[in-house]
C-alpha cells in the first residue's frame, strides 16, 4: 500500500461541475502539498497545508490530520483546469528533510 | 532568475550512453531535491542537497545515478549507461531555506524528459 493515495485516478467532468478530488496518507506529516502539472509542463505548487482549509479563486483545499484525509475541490471547473493533480505529503520529524512523498496523481479532463 | 529552470527540456538516449542533467534553483535557495517521475506515476524521491552538501542519496536508484552541487547553485543529476528503465521525467526543486521547516514550500522546475532508446 502506497504511504499516498488518490482517488480517482482519473476524472472527466463538465464545465462547471464542482470537482473533489481525494489524498489519503499514512505517514505522521507537518504539512501537505496540493499541486498541478500540465502536460509537458512543471509542477506548481496550488497549497500547502497543516490544518483546516485554504481556499484561492475557485480551489479549495481541505485537510483532517485525525483521519489522515485531504481533499482539494474546484468550485465551476473550466477545461483550463485540466491537468494532473498530486498530493504530496511532507513528513513530519527533523531528520527527513522535508521529501515529499507523492500519490500517483487524479487526471482532470474538463470538456466544455 | 524567476523560477527553476532545467536543462536540457528534452533528451533522447541511445542505451550505454551517459546523460547530464541541469538544474538552476532560484537564487540563494538553499535546499535543492532530485525527483523522477515515470509516466504515468507520482514523482519519487531521488536526493536533497542543503548548499553544496548532499544529506540524501537514498533515493538513487543505483551507483549508475550521481549529482553534485559543487558550489551550493546549480546542480547536475548525471546517468551513466543508461537503460530504458531510466526513462522518466526528471523534477527539480528547490526552497528557500532548509526544507524540513513547515513553511518551506518547494519551487519545482519544468523538468526534464528523458526517454532512452
Amino acid at each position: 500500500k502506497n504511504e499516498v493515495e488518490q482517488s480517482p485516478q482519473n476524472l472527466t467532468a463538465q464545465e462547471g461541475e464542482f470537482i473533489t478530488i481525494n489524498c489519503s496518507y499514512s505517514v505522521g506529516i507537518s504539512a501537505l502539498h496540493w499541486l498541478q502539472q500540465h502536460p509537458g509542463g512543471g509542477i506548481v505548487s496550488l497549497f500547502m497545508l497543516s490544518s483546516g482549509k485554504k481556499k484561492h479563486g475557485r480551489l479549495i483545499a481541505t485537510i483532517n490530520i485525525q483521519e489522515k484525509h485531504s481533499s482539494l475541490h474546484i468550485t465551476a471547473s473550466h477545461p483550463r483546469d485540466s491537468a494532473v493533480y498530486i498530493c504530496a505529503a511532507k513528513p513530519a520529524g527533523g531528520t527527513s528533510y522535508g521529501k515529499l512523498t507523492f500519490g500517483q496523481g487524479t487526471i482532470l479532463t474538463v470538456h466544455p | 532568475g524567476a523560477g527553476v529552470s532545467q536543462s536540457p527540456r528534452y533528451k533522447v538516449a541511445k542505451r550505454g550512453q551517459d546523460v547530464a542533467l541541469r538544474c538552476d534553483p532560484i537564487s540563494g535557495h538553499v535546499s535543492l531535491f532530485w525527483y523522477q517521475q515515470a509516466l504515468g506515476q507520482g514523482p519519487e524521491f531521488l536526493t536533497y542537497f542543503q548548499n553544496e552538501a548532499q544529506l540524501d542519496k537514498s533515493g538513487l536508484p543505483s551507483d549508475r545515478f550521481f549529482a553534485e552541487r559543487p558550489e551550493g547553485s546549480v546542480s547536475t543529476l548525471k546517468i551513466q549507461r543508461t537503460q530504458q528503465e531510466d526513462s522518466a521525467v526528471y523534477l527539480c526543486a528547490s526552497s528557500l531555506g532548509w526544507a524540513g521547516a513547515y513553511q518551506e514550500t518547494q519551487y519545482f522546475g519544468p523538468g526534464t524528459r528523458l526517454l532512452v532508446l
